[in-house]
């Protein structure tokens, strides 16, 4: 089955202690991406990356660090939570060429800093 | 800076009722436009697309988006809702010259009373 997954699906941690939510694809998509979602702000791109070690800053990638060592994951390091990151994360992939086309996303992992 | 506008943050309608979400998206260049549903509970899924050609397009559900280029807009619409259309939906944009941008607009609650 396509999907994209990502782990862990909640965490709730504290702050300065650094985590990992891990994110996988099996469609061979070229494109991946990471998005938070917060309540009034829709989703906000965080990390996206078009192909294997290439990755690129989204609108809102303060605080976060992203890898993309093999085609099928894409990891999102958070080296020092704070309670503002406190937030629903996805992570999507997609086909990519002249443009992204569509996404797929995983099922969001909530995360709470306290 | 690109940004993407829905007007509606919150709307409730009535079963049977017709639905107009309205988008906008601030870019002056080639763009492909996305509408895309989350439902209580799920992923995000794609509702509908365009990248090129007939402005009227046609998504899953009965769903259907109209790409006005004059008026920078990309409503979204449906002749008859059902309770089951109850979910959160997202306008989202990928400006052509920056193709792993994608733009996400603040997101319209959408309640459909049985």
């Amino acid at each position: 089955e396509a999907q994209v997954t990502q782990n862990p699906r909640y965490l709730i941690t504290v702050t300065g202690k650094k985590l990992t939510v891990t994110c996988s694809q099996n469609m061979n998509h070229e494109y991946m991406s990471w998005y938070r979602q917060d309540p009034g702000l829709g989703l906000r791109q965080i990390y996206y990356s078009m192909n294997v070690e290439v990755t690129d800053k989204g609108d809102v990638p303060e605080g976060y660090k992203v890898s993309r060592k093999e085609k099928r994951n894409f990891p999102l390091i958070l080296e020092s939570p704070s309670p503002n990151q406190t937030s629903l994360y996805f992570c999507a992939s997609s086909l990519s060429g002249q443009s992204i086309y569509e996404q797929y996303f995983g099922p969001g992992t909530r995360l709470t800093v306290t | 800076a690109q940004s993407v506008s829905q007007h509606n943050h919150h709307v409730i309608l009535s079963e049977a009722a017709s639905l107009e979400l309205g988008c906008n998206y601030s870019y002056g260049g080639t763009v492909n436009l996305f509408w895309y549903v989350q439902y209580p509970g799920q992923h995000l899924q794609l509702l509908l697309k365009y990248f090129s050609g007939d402005p009227l397009v046609k998504g899953i559900k009965g769903f259907e988006a109209e790409f006005i280029k004059s008026k920078f807009s990309f409503n979204l619409r449906k002749p008859s809702v059902q309770w089951s259309d109850t979910a959160e939906y997202f306008c989202a944009v990928t400006p052509s010259s920056n193709t792993g941008k994608l733009i996400f607009g603040q997101g319209t609650t959408l309640q459909v009373k049985p």
